[in-house]
């Protein structure tokens, strides 16, 4: 049984344009939220994270929305770049270790 | 400064034969981490050490699959007599002590034929 769901396995975007990327958990006694970005052949890089004291973290174009009732964490990215086209995963910290999410593969047509 | 190091990054095994495949990960960096990513899916978490103590391997699929770092620094995960289900991206991941903000390395492509 999924932990962690990202029900989009895929999204496109024109440049310039808003990205929002969705994801969903079940255990509400998670505390802390990440999002990696994965170009092909490379490991997964840590974006932005946030922890459950919190309902938003902003960095730049990216900001990450938790709604902690809903249990649903968002990135949204604004404005969408070229360079942003890769695979996204959400991830939730738990004893240690990180469970992931499918992930969801971002397009940002130009 | 040098990030997550793997290596090889890509093997091919007949079923059967043993593998070891090594990381290296971020000098200082105290926890390390192994995971395996079946493609099309996210990163699975299979083992988990501090400094050389092997604090969780919850998610180490069978007894085949052996994870080790002696000295505290790099690591080896070992699986024995491969399987075709064994075929997998296998992600290394470093951090500080009590740190989610893992960083990757680039990865082993593990193919079993």
């Amino acid at each position: 049984d999924q932990q962690v769901k990202q029900n989009s396995p895929s999204l496109s975007v024109q440049e310039g344009r808003i990205s929002i990327l969705n994801c969903d958990y079940t255990n509400s006694m998670f505390d802390y939220f990440l999002w990696y970005k994965k170009y092909p052949a490379e490991g997964p890089t840590f974006l932005i994270s946030i922890s459950s004291i919190k309902d938003k973290n902003e960095d730049g174009r990216f900001t990450v929305f938790l709604n902690k009732s809903a249990k649903h964490l968002s990135l949204h990215i604004v404005p969408s770049q070229p360079g942003d086209s890769a695979v996204y995963f959400c991830a939730v910290g738990n004893t240690g270790k990180l469970i992931f999410g499918q992930g969801t593969t971002l397009q940002v047509k130009p | 400064g040098a990030g997550v190091s793997q290596s090889p990054r890509y093997k091919v095994a007949k079923r059967g034969q043993d593998v070891a495949l090594r990381c290296d990960p971020i000098s200082g960096h105290v926890s390390l981490f192994w995971y395996q990513q079946a493609l099309g899916q996210g990163p699975e978490f299979l083992t988990y050490f501090q400094n050389e103590a092997q604090l969780d391997k919850s998610g180490l699929p069978s007894d085949r699959f052996f994870a080790e770092r002696p000295e505290g620094s790099v690591s080896t995960l070992k699986i024995q007599r491969t399987q075709q289900e064994d075929s997998a991206v296998y992600l290394c991941a470093s951090s500080l002590v009590d740190d989610y903000e893992q960083y990757f390395g680039p990865g082993t492509r593990l193919t079993v034929t």
